[in-house]
Order: C-alpha cells, then structure tokens, then sequence
C-alpha cells in the first residue's frame, strides 16, 4: 500500500512569511496527526483529526497556526505569520483504518523540513 | 508533570554485540508503549507495541520488556549490525485519551553500530 504522502519536501522562508503544508495519509485510515520535530528532539503532537473533526489542538499555537482536513482524507497545515523558532520538520501520520481493526501504531511521512530565516 | 526520558548521549557498540536503550517515564501509566525507529531525513517508523499486562515482546532480532512498577522500557537489539544504525524513539499513550491513539515521544537515543 502507498505510504503517507507529504509535499513539499523542504520550504525556507523568511519570518512574518506564511507556508502551508500538505499531508495524504494513508488510504483508509481516519486519524491522521500534526507534528512538530524540533531538530534533537522527539516529535511533539500539533494537532490530530479523526476522520474531518479535530480530536485535539491542545498544543497547536492557534494565534499562528491553522490545519484543516475537509474531506476526512488529505490535509493541510498552514503558519501565518512564521517565526525563526518555527523552524523545525513537521511530520503527518496517520492510523486507524476505518475497517474496524484497532490499530495503535502510526506511519508517518517523510515530513517537511521548514527553514525560517 | 508527565515525562519521558531516554539517553540523550549517542549509544556506540560493535556489530555483533546487543545494543540495550531505556525508555523511562514518570507521572505517568500508560497502557501501551511503542518504539519506533527513525533514520536521517525521514519519518518514524514503527517497530514494537507493548500492553501494560505484558512484560516482553519479541520480533525478529528486537525484544522490548514493559516494568511499569519500575517505569520503565528496554529495547534490545542482538547481534546488531551497521544497518541498525539510527534513532530509536520510544512513545507512550495519554492518559485519559481513551482509544484516540494518541502518543508523548522521547527525544531518541541515537545508535551507531560499528563494523
């Protein structure tokens, strides 16, 4: 099956600048995750949708930060206006096929690799 | 507050040998762990899930054990080889978040396997 899919790759911006990311989870599965990898440091979960409604955004920076996941399938993380301590990877994973099989584990993306400069 | 540790410093052993990382937490009683597995440049990837009623689980060449009196994982690696080389992350539920699959990661510990 295809993995989770993530474009772009790598984005640098200057700061005030905004940026979006774009997130495909894998098909079927209705959670899928936001995080934040802080270079040295383990992923920090943003936020998390199950199927199109967001489950918890408790650590999303809201006043900057917005995700949206429309259809209960692809998403999208955006940052508006972007500061210099925003520069981290931001990975999306996804779990839970919609089959009915409970699943824990997660499968990630590649993420995307955010430069603010 | 809650809080998970892992050795910071770079773990460096001879291939071969086993290769032993700990995953402690605190404040905390999670009802599963996983371990993940993340090289440079990529995603995590999923290795081992471990049950709070289990003590040891084995896959292949990896073992993990869950002391939840001591608070504690270990994740074992035998006869290691240069390809184990990378980051390990340990993860824990949250409490509370009922069946949401929801996870707090360690730092990683990072492993260097030499030839």
């Amino acid at each position: 099956e295809a993995g989770v899919a993530q474009s772009p790759r790598y984005k640098i911006i200057e700061k005030r600048q905004s940026v979006a990311f774009w997130c495909n989870p894998i098909s079927g599965h209705a959670t899928l995750y936001w995080y934040q990898q802080i270079l040295g440091q383990g992923p920090k979960l943003l936020i998390q949708f199950q199927n199109n409604g967001v489950v918890d955004d408790s650590q999303l920076p809201k006043d900057r930060f917005s995700a949206e996941r429309l259809k209960g399938v692809d998403s999208t993380l955006k940052i508006q206006p972007a500061k210099l301590e925003d520069s981290a990877v931001y990975l999306c994973a996804s779990s839970f096929p919609t089959s009915g099989r409970v699943s824990y584990e997660q499968y990630f993306g590649p993420g995307t690799r955010l430069t603010v400069t | 507050s809650q809080k998970i540790e892992q050795n910071s410093e770079a773990l460096n052993i001879q291939e071969g040998k086993t290769a032993t990382l700990t995953c402690n937490y605190t404040n905390y009683s999670p009802a599963y762990l996983q371990w993940y597995r993340q090289d440079p440049g990529r995603g995590p990837v999923f290795l081992l899930l471990i049950r709070e009623n289990e003590k040891e689980k084995r896959k292949e060449r990896l073992k993990v054990t869950f002391d939840t009196t001591l608070k504690q994982s270990l994740f074992h690696i035998t006869a290691s080889q240069p390809a184990d080389s990378a980051t390990y992350l340990c993860a824990l539920d949250i409490p509370g978040s009922g069946n949401t699959g929801k996870l707090i990661f360690g730092q990683g510990t990072t492993l260097q396997v030499k030839p």
